[in-house]
């Protein structure tokens, strides 16, 4: 089935640095992916949704400069939290959907198996 | 607007018992509708999804769902539940027409199945 791959798992940094997380596809091609954050005992929340060669879409109340998105090729879409600060501390989840339907079923999404994010 | 509700914070069944978590949704046209379940500091796992043809969907790990467009629900389903079943449960709902790819996830349902 649709394997994506999300890399740190887990990431610690210290207060006004930034960090960067990918999302990668790895046995198809998305177009589009979207990444969500979870807050402890909450549910998703979707965040923006990354458009392969073109500038993401951000959901309304999300910081673009905050959270940047690049999406360069049609298996890798990276989060850049920038000049991070402790209320960014949160678990980030990106999905994608192959469209084709051949690995994972046609209107699925796949999901990462998500990042930690700990500002100190 | 789509929207999903769980109504049910945490569910909590006996091993081998039955189990039913709930779900409501609302869209303007027909949704597709999907169970995911989310173990322990881990991304989200597909379970089973509704499209179109039989009400009655079955998806991994023996779970089931029912589309009920009349109730507008899709509550999902185990006829003997497992410890193993333990984690968070989010249902969610696409509307095709309206809202291209995006998902909208209820709050999710925490199940607890004690031996």
């Amino acid at each position: 089935g649709a394997v994506v791959s999300q890399h740190p798992s887990r990431v610690i940094c210290k207060s006004g640095t930034s960090v960067k997380i990918e999302c990668r596809s790895l046995d198809f091609q998305a177009t589009t992916m979207f990444w969500y954050r979870q807050f402890p005992k909450q549910s998703l929340m979707l965040m923006a949704t990354s458009n392969e060669g073109s500038k993401a879409t951000y959901e309304q109340g999300v910081e673009k400069d905050k959270f940047l998105i690049n999406h360069a090729s049609l298996t890798l879409s990276t989060l850049t939290v920038t000049s991070a600060h402790p209320e960014d501390s949160s678990f980030y989840i990106c999905s994608a959907n192959d469209r084709t339907g051949l690995t994972s079923g046609a209107n699925v999404l796949t999901f990462g198996a998500g990042s930690r994010l700990t500002v100190l | 607007a789509q929207s999903v509700a769980q109504p049910e914070d945490q569910v909590n069944v006996a091993e081998g018992n039955p189990l039913t978590v709930k779900c409501t949704y609302s869209v303007s046209g027909n949704p597709y509708l999907f169970w995911y379940v989310q173990y322990p500091n881990r991304g989200l796992q597909f379970l089973l999804k509704y499209i179109t043809g039989d009400n009655l969907v079955k998806g991994s790990y023996g779970f089931e769902a029912e589309f009920n467009k009349s109730q507008t629900s899709f509550h999902l389903k185990k006829p003997s539940a497992l410890v193993s079943d333990s984690a968070l449960y989010f249902c969610a709902v696409r509307d095709p027409w309206n809202a291209g790819n995006m998902l909208t996830f209820g709050g999710g349902t925490r199940l607890m199945v004690k031996p």
